[in-house]
């Protein structure tokens, strides 16, 4: 498997400009999480599913963020309209539930800069 | 509150010396803890996890410890080596999600 895969991975945007970010997780892995890194507070969770139903949203800063995963395979986060502060790096994640692992695998990130 | 603190936030060393790295968790209830390594540029690795019953185990330079009853663990690195440089980031599961440390930054310079 070529583990979590994300596009893109670096992402320039102007201001009031919608940003789509897309996840491709690692195949059989029931678990996907969204996370945002910044120096200031580390990895933030976002919101992440089970077995492609959004189970917790807390996370999401705000109405501007919304995430949706259609199938086992893919997941988006949209950033609507995006904003400088949401300047970050993006991360997905997934894992299985087999045994109860807690072995979460990220992908290589999505960094991306609002102007 | 399910916190996971981590110290120090930076650490420079020069090659070929030892460092240590520590972990306070208030995760209850507590299962296992793992830290993942983190690379520039890059999304964090599992190193190595501890669970409740394990107190020391090694993975080749690293060495991570775990005392349950103080809630206390450690990434011990031996020789370090340039490649060393990262974030080391401490990881406690609560139930479907994990709590994430702020992660130690360490340089490792020759």
């Amino acid at each position: 498997d070529a583990g979590v895969i994300q596009s893109p991975r670096h992402e320039v945007t102007e201001m009031g400009q919608e940003v789509t970010l897309r996840c491709k997780p690692i195949s059989g892995h029931d678990y996907l999480f969204w996370y945002r890194q910044t120096m200031m507070r580390g990895l933030e969770l976002l919101i992440y599913f089970n077995n492609n139903v959004p189970i917790d949203d807390s996370g999401m800063p705000e109405d501007r963020f919304s995430a949706k995963m259609p199938n086992a395979s893919f997941s988006t986060l949209k950033i609507q309209p995006s904003e400088p502060r949401d300047s970050a790096v993006y991360f997905c994640a997934s894992r299985h539930d087999r045994g109860r692992s807690t072995e979460a695998f990220f992908g290589q990130g999505t960094r991306l800069t609002v102007v | 509150k399910n916190q996971v603190e981590q110290s120090p936030q930076s650490l420079i060393i020069l090659e070929g010396k030892n460092c240590t790295l520590q972990c306070n968790y208030t995760v209850s209830p507590f299962s296992n803890l793992r830290w993942y390594k983190q690379d520039t540029g890059r999304g964090p690795v599992s190193l190595t996890i501890m669970t409740f019953s394990e107190n020391t185990k090694s993975n080749g330079r690293y060495t991570a410890t775990l005392d349950a009853d103080t809630k206390q663990s450690s990434l011990h690195i031996t020789a370090s080596q340039l490649s060393d440089s990262a974030s080391y980031i401490c990881v406690v599961p609560y139930t479907d999600k994990l709590i994430f440390g702020t992660g130690t930054r360490l340089q490792v310079f020759p």
